[in-house]
């Protein structure tokens, strides 16, 4: 079974493009989460969607924005980016929103490593 | 803003030593989860704690919670130089709702030496 797959895996932008990253979750699973993490630092959350609904929301700009599918991959797109926006991005798929909340952890993609210069 | 914070944020041991990382956090918790980083990539969920534990095994692993101080421990018994690695924890706060998130700390350092 393949775990959560996440591309591209590295990805260079200049400021003020748009970025687009991909997550397909663990088959069967229907909660993704994406998180930032920028070197050096834990992973901070910016969404969650379940069942192609957002469920949460971190304290990120509105030029950060994603949706599900209804495979239930998920795309995250960051507009207008800053150099600040340099970080690792994961994925994090889950069998439901809660993921059987005091029982599972998360299930982690490898990330996507975005580059903007 | 991050909730948790690890202490030490660096440790180096010899193989075979015992490991051992804490993390504090702020908020009342549902649970309290560990996770482990290899070079930047992705995290691998290690263990999970619920609040109303106190310690918990696997392999290698034990974690401690405790909710009175706000804390939790991670000991990783004879050490391997497979266990370098960044450990990360993480809390899933009351309060949280249906969002799912996981409020991560800076994460502990570990390397392993042969």
């Amino acid at each position: 079974d393949a775990g959560v797959t996440q591309s591209p895996t590295h990805l260079i932008k200049t400021r003020g493009q748009h970025v687009t990253l991909r997550c397909s979750p663990i088959s069967g699973h229907k909660s993704v989460s994406w998180y930032q993490q920028v070197l050096g630092q834990g992973p901070q959350f910016i969404f969650q969607y379940y069942e192609k609904e957002e469920r949460g929301r971190g304290n990120f700009p509105d030029r950060f924005s994603a949706r599900q599918f209804p495979n239930y991959s998920s795309e995250l797109n960051v507009n207008a980016l800053l150099l600040g926006d340099s970080a690792l991005y994961l994925c994090a798929s889950s069998l439901k929103s809660l993921p059987d909340r005091d029982l599972y952890g998360y299930t982690f993609g490898s990330g996507t490593r975005l580059t903007v210069v | 803003s991050q909730q948790g914070e690890e202490d030490p944020q660096a440790l180096s041991i010899q193989e075979g030593e015992n490991a051992t990382m804490n993390c504090s956090y702020k908020t009342s918790i549902n649970n309290l989860q560990w996770y482990r980083q290899n070079s930047g990539r992705g995290l691998v969920h290690l263990i999970l704690i619920r609040s109303n534990e106190r310690e918990k095994h696997s392999g290698r692993l034990r974690v401690t919670l405790d909710t009175s101080k706000k804390s939790s421990s991670l000991l990783i018994t004879a050490s391997r130089a497979a266990d370098t690695a960044s450990y990360f924890c993480a809390t899933d706060e009351v309060g949280s709702g249906n969002t799912g998130k996981l409020i991560f700390g800076q994460g502990t350092t570990l390397q392993v030496k042969p």
